[in-house]
């Protein structure tokens, strides 16, 4: 059974700093991965997908996430934060393409001071 | 651009009660999916519904849960007697074909008192 794992339920950083957050997932089939946010009182909005394709995956908001297969990490990245990225991220897995349904991590949420 | 939408925002409704939950999917998506998220837990997968049927429901998704698209729009989800653990936020998700994402809803914040 698919799974995922988001280390640290909450990250802090300031203005301008690497951000970055962990996710590490198990899968017994190659799986697609994905990263979404949720801003407050909002919906859950796709950053970024992997589905087998380049392993360096880019997304909005200039984040980008690197599948690495041999450490099941799909950590998400981004170089300088800006105080708009403060939010909650979830990672979530599928197994495949074919309307599965996702498996979330628990989130984390991303503060951002000045 | 297109999005999905749900109705209501909030709904508070007493144990014992039934409600129904509204989204309208995305126009040409034909996958549509339920999730619900209990306030500081995990986004968690209730049912999917493909070609006028469910394609996958999750142990969460008991006899009290059923979902219905009524007409070419709307995709509901009815809780037939709720319980006080149902009090949870409600995303619909709908996805094209191919290698696509689910787009999810605002949600719908349900409080059963």
């Amino acid at each position: 059974a698919q799974s995922v794992t988001q280390l640290g339920s909450h990250v802090s950083v300031s203005e301008g700093a690497l951000v970055l957050l962990r996710c590490n997932y198990s899968s017994s089939v190659p799986p697609y991965l994905f990263w979404y946010v949720q801003y407050p009182n909002q919906g859950l909005q796709l950053l970024l997908k992997y589905t087998s394709a380049a392993t360096l995956v880019k997304g909005i908001n200039g984040f980008e996430a690197e599948f690495k297969k041999s450490e099941t990490s799909f950590h998400l990245t981004k170089p300088s934060a800006h105080m708009s990225d403060a939010a909650e991220y979830f990672c979530a897995v599928s197994p495949n393409q074919a309307g599965t349904a996702l498996i979330f991590g628990k989130g984390t949420t991303l503060s951002v001071s000045s | 651009e297109p999005e999905v939408t749900q109705t209501p925002s909030h709904q508070v409704t007493q144990m014992g009660q039934e409600v129904i939950l509204r989204c309208v999917p995305i126009s040409n998506h034909l996958y549509f999916y339920w999730y619900r998220q209990i306030l500081g837990q995990k986004v968690e997968f209730l049912v999917s519904f493909y070609n006028n049927e469910i394609s996958e429901k999750s142990e969460i998704f008991d006899d009290q849960f059923s979902v219905e698209r009524p007409d070419g729009s709307n995709f509901t989800l009815k809780i037939r007697s709720t319980k006080l653990e149902d009090s949870a936020m409600y995303f619909c998700a709908s996805r094209g074909t191919g290698v696509g994402e689910q787009y999810f809803g605002p949600g719908t914040r349900l409080t059963v008192t």
